[in-house]
């Protein structure tokens, strides 16, 4: 199975900041690599499908990044709205595994 | 618009078994590969099943092997997993998810259905 570690697990920010988060592969996945966007209590919402690109209506504000083992998902100015966890995911073989998840709180 | 309406969830006994519907609407369902992912109470996703857009191909994790089977009827546009031999770890809200065709991500989410499993 090919483990998906993101960090931080929380990171704290305030509106306007840039914010990046990393996930990395425990092998090689190619640009296999999505990032969802989850509120508590709702259903995750996609982000960047191969690693870098952005899935129709999602602020251009998004971005992703990498290759192989190592992504990152960057956010270039915080919003209100954008305080949610995030999750990568390969889908690069089955089992499809998630990350841990990282939860972008206010400061 | 594309719409995932999943059903069936409750509160079952442990060892009893539970069969999860996901009704699909606004969008051609039998184009579509589609997944069961779950979320544990205050925990992270977990990816429970796959079934290609035919049905002919299925995986599952193997935290759910031999007890769960996902399967798909496209004349009802519906989604299903069976789960059997249900255990307390089970317990998690269970979303189904639509993948575009060849590509394993998912682009559409339902709300969830939420499996309590508990004597």
């Amino acid at each position: 199975d090919i483990q998906m570690t993101q960090s931080p697990t929380t990171l704290s920010a305030s509106v306007g900041d840039r914010v990046t988060i990393t996930c990395r592969a425990g092998q090689w996945i190619s640009s296999w690599l999505a990032w969802y966007q989850q509120k508590p209590g709702k259903a995750p919402k996609l982000l960047i499908y191969r690693a870098s690109d952005l899935e129709s209506g999602v602020p251009s504000r998004f971005s992703g990044s990498g290759s192989g083992t190592e992504f990152t998902l960057s956010i270039s100015s915080l919003q209100p709205d954008d305080f949610a966890t995030y999750y990568c995911q390969q889908y690069h073989s089955s089992p499809y595994t998630f990350g841990q998840g990282t939860k972008v709180e206010i400061k | 618009q594309v719409q995932l309406v999943e059903s069936g969830g409750g509160v079952v006994q442990p060892g009893r078994s539970l069969r999860l519907s996901c009704a699909a609407s606004g969008f051609t369902f039998s184009a579509y590969a589609m997944h069961w992912v779950r979320q544990a109470p205050g925990k992270g996703l977990e990816w429970v099943a796959f079934i290609s857009y035919d049905g002919t191909e299925t995986f599952s994790a193997d935290s759910v092997k031999g007890r769960f089977t996902i399967s798909r009827d496209n004349s009802q546009k519906t989604l299903y997993l069976q789960m059997s031999s249900l255990r307390a770890g089970d317990t998690a809200v269970y979303f189904c998810a639509r993948s575009p065709t060849t590509l394993r991500y998912m682009d559409a989410w339902g709300k969830g259905t939420a499996v309590t499993v508990s004597s």
